[in-house]
């Protein structure tokens, strides 16, 4: 049971390159976020999914771009990097059904990424 | 803008003792709350969830909910040097999570 995968698990690029982080789940959840954890600002939401072709902004999703087009897949396109998207990215995924949908999420392993 | 708050620490107890984590989270709508560990490299991990008042107990950990006062703590009992991390609390708000800064967490031997 390989659960939820992200890669590249680290990557450096230099400024204005286009990036994109890859998160994949066994779960079959439906729900499935992305998070970047900077110190002194905690877990911010980038943005959400709540199902395939479905997807919106979270806390922080400026310079970001999402796509959901399977259930199991959820990657995230930094457009044009910048040095201030240094940071580590957290992707995570939350059951479809009852009253944890959405929020009893469980986290990938994490992509640090170096814009420089 | 709905929030969380936690101490960010570093709280320091020794082996042994009760570590006592607390948060607080202002959207009086959230029904469901968590406490997460974070290890230092690593990301973070599930390790209790609560949603009605009182107490949850889990092993060494207990999870408290007062909802009037909108705040939320975390127990540990009979703490270990593996317990040393970062402990994440988050509420829900609109099927999504909110979370705090974390509150760093020193057990020493």
């Amino acid at each position: 049971d390989a659960g939820i995968t992200q890669s590249p698990r680290y990557k450096i690029t230099e400024t204005g390159r286009q990036v994109t982080l890859m998160c994949h789940q066994t779960w079959s959840h439906s729900y499935m976020f992305w998070y970047r954890q900077d110190l002194g600002h905690g877990l911010r939401l980038i943005y959400y999914s709540a199902a395939a072709d479905i997807t919106d902004k979270g806390e922080v999703p400026d310079g970001y771009v999402v796509s959901r087009s399977k259930t199991e897949n959820f990657p995230l396109t930094l457009e044009s990097a910048t040095r201030s998207q240094t940071s580590v990215y957290f992707c995570a995924s939350s059951e479809s059904e009852g009253r944890l949908a959405g929020v009893e999420q469980y986290f990938g392993p994490g992509t640090r990424l170096t814009v420089t | 803008q709905k929030e969380v708050e936690q101490n960010s620490g570093p709280l320091s107890v020794p082996e042994g003792a009760i570590a006592s984590l607390n948060c607080t989270y202002s959207d009086r709508v959230s029904q469901s709350f968590f406490w997460y560990r974070q290890y230092s490299g690593k990301s973070p991990e599930l390790i209790m969830s609560i949603y009605s008042n009182g107490d949850k107990e889990d092993g060494r950990f207990t999870a408290q909910l007062n909802k009037a006062s909108q705040y939320v703590s975390l127990l540990i009992r009979d703490s270990q040097p593996s317990d040393s991390a970062t402990y994440l609390c988050a509420a829900d708000s609109s099927y999504k999570l909110i979370f705090g800064s974390g509150t760093r967490l020193l057990v020493r031997p």
